[in-house]
C-alpha cells in the first residue's frame, strides 16, 4: 500500500510571508496527486490534481500554486499568504489498481496569523 | 455537478447504542459513495466505499452502510459504538470517471459517552 508524507505538520506563518507545503508519496508509481483543504468547521475542498509530472489541474481560484517536480512529489506553494488560507491542508493519492482506493496523508495545519 | 449532505453536523451517542450518519447526494451522472473518518489532528482514514454490487456495504471497525438509489442516500450505521468512535465522519462522492477527485459533505462530529 502507499505511504504518503507531509510536512511541515504544523506551520504559523505571517500574512504576505511565503509557503511550501511538500508531499512525497512511497510504494507506488505514476499516481494520481490531490490537494485538499479544510477550513475550521467545514468540509473538505480539492484544490488541485495532478496525473503526472508538470501535470496541474487547479479546481478553485486562489492564492495558491502547485507543482509536481517528480513523479511522487508533490507541492503546494503560495508567495503571499492571506488569513483565509489557514487550514488543514491534505494530500492523496489514487491509483487504479490499488483498489479503487484514495488515501490521505497525515495533513498540515496552517495557521496564518 | 455533485453536491453532499450531511443531514447532522454533530450527534450525540452513549457507548454501546447504535449510530446512524444520514448523507444525501445530488448528481446527474453515476457516483461512486465513501464515508470517511477523522480522529482528532489526523489526516481521514477510509471506512467504506460503494462503487458498484451489492448495495450494503461492510467496512471497517464494524460500520456499514446502505446505497439507495431513489433516495440518492449512502447513511453509514454501527449497531453499538465505543468510545473510539469519537471522531469526525465524512460522506464524499466522486463521479465514476473522475477518481481521486472527491465532492465532500460539512462532516458529522460523533461524540461517544459513557
Amino acid at each position: 500500500s502507499q505511504t504518503i508524507h507531509q510536512w511541515p505538520a504544523t506551520l504559523v506563518q505571517p500574512v504576505g510571508s511565503p509557503l511550501s507545503l511538500e508531499c512525497t508519496v512511497e510504494g507506488t508509481s505514476n499516481p494520481n496527486l490531490y490537494w485538499y483543504r479544510q477550513a475550521a468547521g467545514r468540509g473538505l475542498q480539492l484544490l488541485f490534481y495532478s496525473i503526472g509530472i508538470d501535470q496541474i489541474s487547479s479546481e478553485v481560484p486562489q492564492n495558491l500554486s502547485a507543482s509536481r517536480p517528480q513523479d511522487r512529489q508533490f507541492i503546494l506553494s503560495s508567495k503571499k499568504l492571506l488569513l483565509s488560507d489557514s487550514g488543514f491542508y491534505l494530500c492523496a493519492c489514487y491509483r487504479r489498481d490499488s483498489g479503487n482506493t484514495i488515501y490521505f496523508g497525515e495533513g498540515s495545519w496552517l495557521t496564518v496569523v | 455537478a455533485q453536491s453532499v449532505t450531511q443531514l447532522d453536523s454533530q450527534v450525540p451517542v452513549f457507548e454501546e447504542a447504535p449510530v446512524e450518519l444520514r448523507c444525501n447526494y445530488s448528481s446527474s451522472v453515476s457516483v461512486y459513495l465513501f464515508w470517511y473518518v477523522q480522529y482528532p489532528n489526523q489526516g481521514l482514514q477510509l471506512l467504506l466505499k460503494y462503487l458498484s454490487g451489492s448495495t450494503l456495504v461492510k467496512g471497517i471497525n464494524g460500520f456499514e452502510a446502505e446505497f439507495n438509489k431513489s433516495q440518492t442516500s449512502f447513511h453509514l450505521r454501527k449497531p453499538s459504538v465505543h468510545i473510539s468512535d469519537t471522531a469526525e465522519y465524512f460522506c464524499a462522492v466522486s463521479k465514476t470517471d473522475s477518481w481521486g477527485k472527491l465532492q465532500f459533505g460539512a462532516g458529522t462530529q460523533v461524540v461517544v459517552t459513557p
